[in-house]
């Protein structure tokens, strides 16, 4: 089974529009860890934003956001005031057994393509 | 270095022929992943490394494909009679130390292309 979902292969947004990619995933480890990447088409993956299981609130960095809600085990991400260098790959991605020794690796979803309109 | 490292960011081989694709992290990370990411798709877990032991290489395709980190820093990733399925931008990964909640920073990439 799938452990991250992204369902929207391809997302188109207006400049200065707000966007929201959509991410689930699929964990019976209490403690996790979910994190968006951009990948520009240069292929660099770029670390977004953070969120922890344990973490009461949403995680923000700019104009990123993360809308994390446990219970339907969604890790959504909201992009405000879009700009042209925005336009990329987005991928969600999974770490469980945060913080115990030992890294477990990431596992990451197909993706969404991201195009900002001017 | 400043970032990851990754060489050479091109390679083309044909059928049969061996490759070493180099992964330099950032210094001081303890942590070295590799990715395989086919094209269209999102990055696929290849093998872990906590300095110079090899943790994890359940992602390994095939007994084709072989990493090493000798010293604990820079790493090689090396491909055995490579195969058409293997084309894909190979990516490298660091992060500091052992916590889950560390990120990682990737490379650019290695693609490979095999004829």
């Amino acid at each position: 089974a799938q452990k991250i979902t992204q369902t929207q292969p391809g997302m188109f947004v207006q400049e200065k529009e707000a966007v929201t990619l959509d991410c689930t995933y699929d964990t019976s480890d209490p403690s996790y860890g979910l994190f968006w990447y951009k990948q520009p088409s240069s292929g660099e993956m770029i670390f977004l934003i953070y969120q922890g299981s344990y973490d009461q609130q949403n995680a923000t960095e700019g104009r990123y956001s993360l809308n994390f809600q446990k219970a339907r085990k969604s890790a959504n991400l909201v992009i405000s005031a879009s700009q042209l260098g925005d336009s990329a790959m987005y991928f969600c991605a999974m770490r469980e057994g945060v913080g115990f020794a030992g890294n477990t690796p990431l596992v990451f979803g197909k993706g969404t393509r991201l195009s900002v309109i001017a | 270095g400043a970032g990851v490292s990754q060489s050479p960011r091109y390679k083309v081989a044909k059928r049969g022929q061996d490759v070493a694709l180099r992964c330099d992290p950032i210094s001081g990370h303890v942590s070295l992943f590799w990715y395989q990411q086919a094209l269209g798709q999102g990055p696929e877990f290849l093998t872990y490394f906590q300095n110079e032991a090899q943790l994890d290489k359940s992602g390994l395709p095939s007994d084709r494909f072989f990493a090493e980190r000798p010293e604990g820093s820079v790493s090689t990733l090396k491909i055995q009679r490579t195969q058409q399925e293997d084309s894909a931008v190979y990516l490298c990964a660091s992060s500091l130390d052992r916590s889950g909640a560390n990120v990682l920073t990737f490379g650019a990439g290695s693609r490979l292309t095999v004829l």
